[in-house]
């Protein structure tokens, strides 16, 4: 069984429209973040959650909103998407700050 | 703030070679750190973790060092082989749970 995953790998849409990336982890873990990684390779933290509690939000647009259904889900939601937002992005799980994070296959999202 | 720097940004070794990758980060106090291996277009793929208390981690032909007073972390490959070919990341742990990290190096094995 994948520890984490994400749905879809690929999503190419036009710009105004809102998708959603789904991310589930089967790991028991307490937190979960959602990265973001450039055309350049770079790897930022946009959001991180803790039983449920948004701990981190780094300077992302309001336009993106993460939402957690229970501790096994973060799912990323995205309001009028713009051709900037197309990028990797990638689910992750940790138990806490000590120990590994395990990450997802990522989400290739392309905005025409 | 928190940044990491990894150098080289990209590295061409002939198979067999032993090879040092690094890693710098400019705020001493992290949780740990930890070395990525990310394959094109794929995820990310963790391979070592040191804990802030350790100075080395090793797995197989990897081996991970850590030296938190300077701020540096070195990621050694012995006797590397094409499936080595991959992007090598290296990220601390640091602040509220936030991972940070460094901009990649592309490792090549040449046949």
């Amino acid at each position: 069984d994948t520890a984490v995953s994400q749905t879809p790998k690929y999503l190419v849409t036009q710009m105004g429209n809102d998708k959603s990336i789904k991310c589930e982890q089967n790991l028991g873990h307490d937190t979960m973040y959602w990265y973001k990684q450039d055309s350049k390779k770079f790897l930022k933290i946009m959001f991180s959650y803790n039983n449920k509690e948004l701990i981190i939000n780094e300077t992302v647009p309001n336009r993106f909103s993460p939402k957690s259904p229970d501790k096994a889900h973060l799912n990323l939601h995205i309001n009028s998407l713009e051709l900037g937002d197309s990028a990797v992005y990638f689910c992750a799980s940790s138990p806490g700050q000590t120990v590994e994070a395990f990450f997802g296959q990522g989400t290739r999202l392309t905005v025409v | 703030k928190q940044e990491v720097t990894q150098i080289p940004a990209a590295l061409s070794v002939p198979e067999g070679e032993n090879l040092v990758l690094n890693c710098s980060f400019t705020d001493s106090a992290i949780y740990n750190l930890q070395w990525f291996r990310q394959d094109p277009g794929k995820g990310l793929t963790s391979l070592l973790l040191i804990q802030s208390s350790q100075r080395e981690q090793t797995s197989g032909r990897l081996n991970a060092s850590l030296d938190k007073s300077s701020g540096r972390s070195t990621l050694y490959i012995a006797a590397s082989q094409p499936g080595d070919s991959a992007t090598y990341l290296c990220a601390v742990t640091a602040g509220a749970n936030n991972l940070f990290f460094g901009t990649g190096t592309r490792l090549t094995v040449i046949p």
